[in-house]
């Protein structure tokens, strides 16, 4: 079945220390988002990529960096520089015409040690 | 960007319909209404999407109000399963890369 893959499913970041968060999508889409969800509230933007090699900051990308080398991939780093990065990390995708359904991945819990 | 308005939660009786609004008042003619709901700890997932005219599918019928500036969900039978966040977004063919998702709206369903 085709679908997006988030790994792992709960990650612990120690003080100083970069983690990286996988995103993994089968459907053949171009666009590929991540999004921070912190309790109770609602999905914020982090970066989004309309294209492989090619990608966008969104409205909280400090402390965060991406990459799209591959169509299927789009992994997230947080760095020693998010100095509150514990969240719940969401990663989706959209075949890429801005209008089409989004498609989600189960989501990463990262938590700071 | 344009918005979204959603009461911060709703509660229904099972098996009773269920009418979700949402206001977006500054919607442009270009902008598709979408609709996502999200269980606790997982992605949202998608529900229905529509532009001018209600839109019906197995899961949920969208109710687009003729200006546009307002639209709701209907759930036609509650069950415990739909206990969701349903957040209503705005999506366009120049700044959907850039879907913004408010608080969206928590149901909570009695048995």
């Amino acid at each position: 079945d085709g679908g997006i893959t988030q790994s792992p499913k709960y990650l612990f970041r120690k003080e100083g220390q970069n983690v990286t968060l996988s995103c993994e999508q089968n459907l053949n889409h171009d666009a590929m988002y991540w999004y921070r969800q912190d309790p109770g509230q609602g999905l914020r933007l982090i970066y989004y990529s309309q294209i492989v090699n090619d990608f966008q900051k969104g409205d909280i990308a400090e402390g965060y960096s991406v990459s799209r080398e591959k169509k299927e991939s789009f992994p997230l780093t947080v760095t020693s520089a998010q100095k509150n990065p514990t969240a719940f990390y969401l990663c989706a995708s959209s075949i890429g015409q801005g209008v089409e359904k989004l498609f989600f991945g189960s989501g990463t819990q990262l938590s700071v040690l | 960007d344009a918005k979204t308005t959603q009461p911060n939660s709703m509660e229904s009786n099972e098996e009773e319909p269920v009418h979700l609004p949402c206001n977006h008042s500054t919607i442009s003619g270009t902008d598709y209404i979408h609709w996502y709901r999200q269980l606790p700890s997982q992605g949202p997932e998608y529900v229905i999407h529509g532009l001018t005219s209600n839109v019906n599918n197995r899961m949920a019928s969208l109710a687009i109000a003729e200006d546009r500036k307002s639209s709701t969900l209907i759930l036609h039978r509650a069950t415990l399963r739909d206990a969701a966040v349903y957040y209503c977004i705005l999506r366009d063919r120049t700044g959907g890369f850039k879907t913004i998702f408010g608080a969206g709206t928590r149901l909570f369903v009695k048995a």
